[in-house]
């Protein structure tokens, strides 16, 4: 597509459920970014992927968050046994990632309520 | 933990007047970026200065770095009721290509 693309865009769910969230990068992007956004507040580092590999996964708050990346293309953050603070927005972004980072373009997030 | 705080928090104007927002960094840096969020959704890239440039310019936009005081500025020149939004910079460090975003400054420009 033309730019990226997370699905779903709206997620209600229990606590104690596990969730999935897609991201699917611009075509040629080889990185990958998830990053967290809880309301009124800045953006938070989880997980950034270089083609299918994750050389830096400190930003995961706990065990209970994995992604993975697959086909150097489109990319799944899961979140196990929800809690009422995963309640967030979870937004993506992708870029070209030769060298220097550079631009990077986001998604339009996938919003998540833990009830 | 964030590497990046913007300055101020909050920023009231009226539409045709400047907007000056700051961002401060804690280690050395590769590049610093600009980025803008409606809504509490996607962002938008502004604009990148790298770490050996001191200043940029895109339309109304212009960016300052100052790596001595590891501080950059975003100013918008004759704002518009539509640059409502927050702003963020983001930095780039060392090796890895991890962009780390600050704590973001609402802009509210009064019609």
């Amino acid at each position: 597509g033309a730019g990226v693309s997370q699905s779903p865009s709206n997620k209600v769910t229990e606590k104690g459920k596990d969730v999935e969230l897609r991201c699917d990068p611009i075509s040629g992007h080889t990185a990958l970014y998830w990053y967290r956004q809880r309301l009124g507040q800045g953006l938070e580092f989880l997980i950034y992927f270089q083609g299918n590999s994750a050389p830096d996964k400190s930003g995961l708050p706990s065990d209970r968050f994995s992604a993975e990346r697959t086909g150097e293309s489109v990319s799944t953050l899961t979140i196990q046994r929800t809690q009422q603070e995963d309640s967030a927005v979870y937004l993506c972004a992708s870029s070209l990632g030769w060298g220097l980072t550079g631009e990077l373009f986001f998604g339009e997030g996938s919003r998540l309520t833990v009830l | 933990s964030q590497q990046g705080e913007e300055d101020p928090q909050a920023l009231s104007i009226q539409e045709g007047e400047n907007a000056t927002m700051n961002c401060s960094y804690k280690t050395s840096i590769n590049n610093l970026q600009w980025y803008r969020q409606n809504s509490g959704r996607g962002l938008v890239h502004l604009i990148l200065i790298r770490s050996n440039e001191r200043e940029k310019h895109s339309g109304r936009l212009r960016v300052t770095l100052d790596t001595s005081k590891k501080s950059s500025s975003l100013l918008i020149t004759a704002s518009r009721a539509a640059d409502t939004a927050s702003y963020f910079c983001a930095t780039e460090t060392g090796a890895t290509n991890k962009l780390i975003f600050g704590t973001g400054t609402l802009l509210a420009v009064q019609p």
